[in-house]
């Protein structure tokens, strides 16, 4: 089925170490986002990528890198997990920057140790 | 930054009852949106709005831009159990889309 797929589903990380969440789209969107959910908080927007070869720092970029490795690909990266870090993310994409909505994932869980 | 304020935080109703929530904000928005999210899953659109005061439906929901473009609101009309999660609504204004806290809908028996 078409949409967004992000791997891996669940996560557990100790405090330091680091890893990458993969997300790819078959829906040849231009742009991709990264969210974060937490509890009470809603969803917050981490880095965005309008198009390919470019991405932008959302509302929460600290601690987190990101890469459009093609149009298809938006990778988030930790370099080095903090259990501040303990959310659930959510890789989305969207043509025309969003104007019909968001496609989302069915989001990663990652737990910080 | 911006902000949009959803309420309410939570409801509890009766099976077969109506529901509402909305969203308010101090922004003009182009776009308002309307999601829900499953346990376990990502937000799944559910109605988008293009103009001010624009009313749609989809089903049992109906939801509407407001004149001001600074607030919408949804309604769901004789809830049934698959109606449980949570509602986010949200506010795009050029490439970004800016979510609210979230409603979360709960239904009795």
């Amino acid at each position: 089925n078409a949409g967004v797929t992000q791997t891996p589903k669940f996560q557990v990380l100790k405090t330091g170490q680091s890893m990458t969440l993969q997300c790819a789209q078959d829906m040849n969107h231009n742009s991709m986002y990264w969210y974060r959910q937490d509890p009470g908080m809603g969803l917050r927007l981490i880095y965005y990528s309008a198009s390919e070869g470019t991405t932008d720092k959302g509302e929460v970029p600290n601690g987190y890198n990101v890469s459009r490795l093609n149009k298809r690909e938006f990778s988030l990266r930790l370099e080095s997990a903090a259990p501040s870090q303990t959310s659930v993310y959510f890789c989305a994409s969207s043509e025309r920057g969003g104007l019909y909505g968001y496609t989302f994932g069915s989001g990663t869980r990652l737990t910080v140790v | 930054g911006q902000q949009l304020n959803q309420s309410p935080q939570s409801m509890f109703i009766q099976e077969g009852e109506d529901v509402s929530m909305n969203c308010t904000s101090s922004s003009i928005f182009n776009t308002w949106l309307w999601y829900k999210q499953d346990p376990g899953e990502g937000p799944v659109l559910l109605i988008a709005l293009y103009k001010a005061g624009e009313l749609t439906s989809n089903g049992r929901l109906t939801a509407q831009f407001g004149i001001t473009r600074k607030d919408s609101f949804l309604n769901i009309s004789a809830s049934i159990p698959s109606d449980v999660g949570i509602y986010f609504c949200a506010g795009q204004l050029g490439d970004k889309i800016i979510f609210g806290k979230g409603t979360r809908l709960h239904i009795l028996p």
